[in-house]
């Protein structure tokens, strides 16, 4: 079964740091594209990052020098390296996983169940 | 301000059809291929249509989508009070070199 699952979330202090990672089993992660999707409290979506097969990362511009995405092929992990948080940051993490590397990056097609992270004094 | 533009809410009666649109620009829904999101409350999204049209498997045949020019459109058929959800449209901008979703549309089935 093709699953997604997400970890290390909590509650960090502004300014602080914190690492996510998204478990992948059913498929490899190297093979697809991999993403960071959040959900501040009461509001939409929100695209974070992508990593492409060859390395090739993309980030949001309200996280962009702060935030890292990247992946362990040896654990099928992708993680989310989160820097600098701030009280904005505030949000349930989704990790999504994109279209095989053959293709565009034009979905997301299985989802975690996200993980969430509070940022607040 | 979301880049991808949806109405905030929609509604219709059991067993009606609703239309959702998502608006944007030749950067992103005219140049590149538009997926569609439901998200029940308190669940993860779930991917309904991708590459404009397309189901993936086990998504029934009542979800269609469409793209005409700089906007595209999820439509619902046989409406079910378990349909009520949020949706999204995304893609992704070849300008901004990022992955675009819409503000989202509540769904509410009457």
């Amino acid at each position: 079964e093709v699953q997604l699952v997400e970890s290390g979330g909590g509650l960090v202090q502004p300014g602080g740091s914190l690492r996510l990672s998204c478990a992948a089993s059913g498929f490899t992660v190297s093979s697809n594209y991999m993403s960071w999707v959040r959900q501040a409290p009461g509001k939409g979506l929100e695209w974070v990052s992508v990593i492409y097969s060859g390395g090739r990362k993309y980030y949001a511009d309200s996280v962009k020098g702060r935030f890292i995405i990247s992946r362990d092929n040896s654990r099928n992990t992708l993680y989310l390296q989160m820097n600098s948080l701030r009280v904005e940051d505030t949000a349930v993490y989704y990790c999504a996983r994109g279209p095989p590397i053959s293709q565009y990056y034009y979905y997301m097609d299985v989802w975690g169940k996200g993980t969430t992270v509070t940022v607040s004094s | 301000q979301s880049v991808l533009t949806q109405p905030p809410s929609v509604s219709a009666a059991p067993g009606q059809k609703v239309t959702i649109s998502c608006s944007g620009s030749s950067s992103n829904i005219g140049n590149n291929y538009v997926s569609w999101y439901q998200q029940l409350p308190g669940t993860a999204p779930k991917l309904l249509i991708y590459d404009n049209n397309k189901r993936p498997s086990g998504i029934p045949d009542r979800f269609s989508g469409s793209r005409s020019g700089t906007s595209a459109t999820l439509g619902i058929t046989g409406l079910q009070t378990g349909d009520e959800a949020d949706y999204y449209c995304g893609t992704w901008d070849s300008s901004l070199s990022a992955w675009v979703f819409g503000g989202g549309t509540k769904l509410t089935v009457l």
